[in-house]
């Protein structure tokens, strides 16, 4: 089946500094991949959605320039949290919808990030 | 906000009981898929039902839909404690690729 991973798994960091998480697919060609973020017993929340080769685009509220999102391959999308603060900390969760799919329901989830700003 | 809301938010059960769990959604959907999540863990795929569906089934889980209610539940048939676990809901928005999560059931099965 179709793989999705998210590296680092978990960071931790300084308040101020910027943070990059990595979302590939590692067995298919993905044209849009999205972010969600979920925090502490709450449910997903999509952040953006990923297009190769074009800018991504932002969920209502989300700040464009505070979570950079780079999808420059077909297989990896990056989210950069800049200037990152204790609010920030969150579970981050990518998802990839394959290349082939001729269908809206082949999208595929990575483990997840889990940042902790200090 | 177009997240869906889920109830119950918690549930509590003894072992070999029944759990149903329901979601709805505000908008018009081409599927509508139901995931599990562990504390702290990544998204286990459960089911997917698709608009024109209105039952599907898998091993101890049955999804129903409704597109007219714009609602959908989950039932898990004789639980175990390895069923302890939040469950959302997901729809998939039509004429997008886009998944909206629902707000979440947190079950907990007593042994």
């Amino acid at each position: 089946g179709a793989v999705v991973s998210q590296h680092p798994s978990w960071v931790i960091c300084k308040s101020g500094t910027s943070v990059k998480i990595e979302c590939r697919s590692l067995d298919f060609q993905a044209t849009t991949m999205f972010w969600y973020r979920q925090f502490p017993k709450q449910s997903l929340m999509l952040m953006a959605t990923s297009n190769e080769g074009s800018k991504a685009t932002y969920e209502q509220g989300v700040e464009k320039d505070k979570f950079l999102i780079n999808h420059a391959s077909l297989t990896l999308s990056t989210l950069t949290v800049t200037s990152a603060h204790p609010e920030d900390s969150s579970f981050y969760i990518c998802s990839a919808r394959a290349l082939a799919a001729t269908s809206t329901d082949t999208q595929y989830f990575g483990p997840g990030t889990r940042l902790t700003v200090l | 906000s177009q997240q869906g809301e889920e109830d119950p938010q918690a549930l509590s059960i003894q072992e070999g009981e029944n759990a149903t769990m329901n979601c709805s959604y505000k908008t018009s959907i081409n599927n509508l898929q139901w995931y599990r999540q562990n504390s702290g863990r990544g998204l286990v795929h459960l089911i997917l039902i698709r608009s024109n569906e209105r039952e599907k089934h898998s091993g101890r889980l049955r999804v129903t839909l409704d597109t007219s209610k714009k609602s959908s539940s989950l039932l898990i048939t004789a639980s175990r404690a390895a069923d302890t676990a939040s469950y959302f809901c997901a729809t998939g928005l039509s004429g997008t690729y886009k998944y909206i999560f629902g707000t979440g059931t947190r079950l907990k099965v007593l042994a």
